[in-house]
């Protein structure tokens, strides 16, 4: 079974651009999460989707993040304009319904500067 | 407001030592207690997890040790071989959510 797919790996971008994350899930999980990680601080929870509904967004930091899950399959992360606060590695995870434990992908590091 | 928190931040250890990193929680309402690895350039992977009707769970040379009453849980990795240095993050989450709070992650590293 292919595992969680994030893309880019890595993102620099200027202060002010837009920039999209892309997260390819495992086919059949239901449950879709982004999280984050600030350099030496907590893996941070995002939001969460069930299918293509977004069921909790209660991390989203503010509304320069836009997430969305289309047709319930692959979800995109955009982030406009991008701050220098932004900075960080962004998790994507996918679980199936009712299981325990979810299956990361390996992160996109977006760098503004 | 951290409500994970976890030590040490960074651990090293010789190799067939026992490394030890230890998580406090304050909402107990938490009832699922996961604990992920996490090498270089990769994802977060599902190590092992407890649940607070038992105070050990053993995989391995992994162990986790869970005090209900001080809300403490700890990762044990008993014979640590230099392939276990990784970040380890600890986490909790309530049943229903399938949100997770998660530590802020220790840097282990194993000497051969």
């Amino acid at each position: 079974e292919a595992g969680v797919t994030q893309f880019p790996s890595h993102s620099v971008i200027e202060k002010g651009q837009t920039v999209t994350l892309r997260c390819d899930p495992i086919s059949g999980h239901d449950n879709l999460y982004w999280y984050r990680r600030v350099m030496g601080k907590e893996i941070k929870f995002l939001l969460h989707f069930v299918k293509e509904s977004k069921q909790d967004e209660s991390g989203m930091p503010n509304n320069r993040f836009l997430a969305e899950r289309t047709g319930g399959t692959y979800s995109t992360l955009k982030v406009q304009p991008a701050e220098l606060e932004d900075s960080g590695v962004y998790f994507c995870a996918s679980s199936r319904q009712g299981a325990e434990g979810y299956t990361f992908g390996s992160g996109t590091r977006l760098t503004v500067v | 407001q951290q409500q994970v928190k976890q030590s040490p931040q960074s651990l090293i250890v010789q190799k067939g030592g026992i490394s030890i990193i230890n998580c406090a929680y304050e909402n107990t309402a938490f009832d699922y207690f996961p604990w992920y690895q996490q090498f270089p350039g990769k994802g977060p992977a599902l190590l092992i997890a407890i649940r607070p009707d038992v105070s050990e769970k053993k995989e391995g040379r992994f162990t986790i040790s869970f005090n209900k009453s001080a809300k403490q849980f700890s990762l044990h990795i008993m014979d640590s071989q230099p392939g276990d240095s990784a970040t380890y993050f600890c986490a909790a989450s309530t049943s229903g959510t399938y949100k997770y709070i998660f530590g802020t992650g220790t840097r282990l590293k194993v000497l051969a």
